[in-house]
């Protein structure tokens, strides 16, 4: 069964500070790539993905994020936090579905937390 | 356009019962899936539907049970609740078409506590 590692658990910043958030998976074939957020009180939101091709992606709000294949990451980066930017990050992948479809495995999840 | 809505938003259940949650997808998607969230596992999938079948299956016993209608709204059932259930059960829906793969976009959940 794959597997998703969110390597910081709990990240405090200042803001206009820059951000990476590690995200490793363990399934070797294709995949699909996700990051989501959760601000305070809000549902799951979408950051960015990665399907295929350029493995630079750039998501909402000044977010993006690295495909790297041979190191099995995805790591999410902002070059300037704001104090807005806290919440919850999830990076989630889908991946080796026979016969297609959704059946997303999450991290565990990144609490971010930005000071004035 | 109007996001995925699921109802209800919270309840609260007793040991033992059985419970019915609702989704209804954002209009034009075709597949729904079920995650459950709680502090101690995070989000674990529990099962995916598109044209009214189940398509993938996570881990889950068998009391976790859903179902899609034909205008691809979903319900899933809970049945003989346990302490253990008590979770914010999310849905999520995606486009699904030809064959490609679409991001899923989620609900804001049902919080269901089991007493």
């Amino acid at each position: 069964a794959q597997s998703v590692s969110q390597h910081n658990h709990h990240v405090i910043l200042s803001e206009a500070a820059s951000l990476e958030l590690g995200c490793n998976y363990s399934y070797g074939g294709t995949v699909n790539l996700f990051w989501y957020v959760q601000y305070p009180g809000q549902h799951l939101q979408l950051l960015l993905k990665y399907f295929s091709g350029d493995p630079l992606v750039k998501g909402i709000k000044g977010f993006e994020a690295e495909f790297i294949k041979s190191k099995f990451s995805f790591n999410l980066r902002k070059p300037s936090v704001q104090w807005s930017d806290t919440a919850e990050y999830f990076c989630a992948v889908n991946a080796g579905i026979t016969g297609g479809g959704n059946k997303l495995t999450f991290g565990t999840g990144t609490q971010l937390k930005v000071e004035l | 356009k109007a996001g995925v809505t699921q109802t209800p938003r919270y309840l609260i259940k007793t040991r033992g019962q059985q419970v019915t949650l609702s989704c209804s997808p954002i209009s034009g998607h075709r597949s729904v899936s079920w995650y459950q969230q709680t502090p101690g596992q995070g989000l674990q999938f529990l099962f995916e539907y598109f044209s009214e079948t189940q398509r993938n299956k996570g881990n889950f016993p068998g009391r976790f049970s859903g179902r899609q209608f034909s205008n691809s709204r979903s319900e899933m059932n809970v049945s003989t609740l346990e302490l253990g259930d008590s979770a914010l059960y999310l849905c999520a829906s995606s486009l699904d078409s030809g064959g490609l793969s679409y991001e899923q976009y989620f609900g804001p959940g049902t919080r269901l506590t089991v007493t």
